[in-house]
């Protein structure tokens, strides 16, 4: 089955601490991997890919096919960080995007 | 820049109507898709369509419908609203590489 699991629901962290949210996935096959994140009051919007290997606002994200995890990462937290991040999905082939339940994280000053 | 515009943003229905939410994008992608959005359950499919005239059902598409006569415009219908299906539902189109999101409608059933 197809799924992508978030374990943590809330994650707080004080301003300038390293951040790591954790996505597992399930699928049989190569999947694309994408991080998505939506600000407060707006709309969700993509974060980085796992193939484009970037780093997007001091984000990173590495596919590890092993333990099939894509764990984002950030090694000082920002205030203007604090959003909900999903972690999503796509088969080759198909159309689907494949999100996970969230999680949602706060920075504290 | 990519535009994905969905045609409320917030909506109250009663129980038992027909409700339709729209959706259009600008970018000419082939794949679009319909998800709701509730808090802890993340992003639920409830329909996508790679095509005009094309759909297929997500992993939530019951008492749900859809619509795709152009390639730009989405609809999704709520053939009879009932209050289980009060949410936020979020359109997106895509490319191969990435899903472009409207604004989101939040539907109220009451």
């Amino acid at each position: 089955a197809q799924r992508v699991t978030q374990p943590e629901k809330l994650l707080s962290v004080f301003k300038g601490a390293p951040v790591e949210l954790k996505c597992n996935y399930s699928y049989s096959g190569s999947p694309e991997l994408f991080w998505y994140v939506q600000y407060s009051r707006q709309r969700l919007q993509l974060l980085l890919r796992h193939i484009s290997r970037e780093s997007i606002k001091g984000f990173t994200a590495d596919l590890n096919k092993g333990e099939t995890s894509f764990h984002l990462k950030k090694p000082f937290a920002q205030e203007e960080d604090s959003a909900m991040y999903y972690c999503a999905l796509s088969g080759q082939g198909t159309y689907k995007y494949i999100f996970g339940t969230g999680t949602r994280l706060k920075v504290l000053a | 820049d990519v535009k994905v515009t969905q045609s409320s943003r917030y909506l109250v229905k009663r129980t038992g109507e027909k409700v339709f939410l729209e959706c259009v994008q600008d970018m000419d992608h082939e794949n679009m898709f319909w998800y709701r959005q509730d808090p802890g359950l993340g992003l639920r499919l409830i329909y996508f369509s790679y095509d005009v005239k094309m759909k297929e059902k997500g992993d939530i598409p019951e008492g749900y419908s859809v619509s795709r006569e152009k390639k730009e415009r989405f609809s999704l219908i709520l053939e009879s609203a009932s209050t289980n299906q009060t949410s936020m539902y979020l359109c997106a189109s895509s490319s191969n590489l990435e899903a472009f999101f409207g604004q989101g409608t939040r539907l109220t059933v009451v």
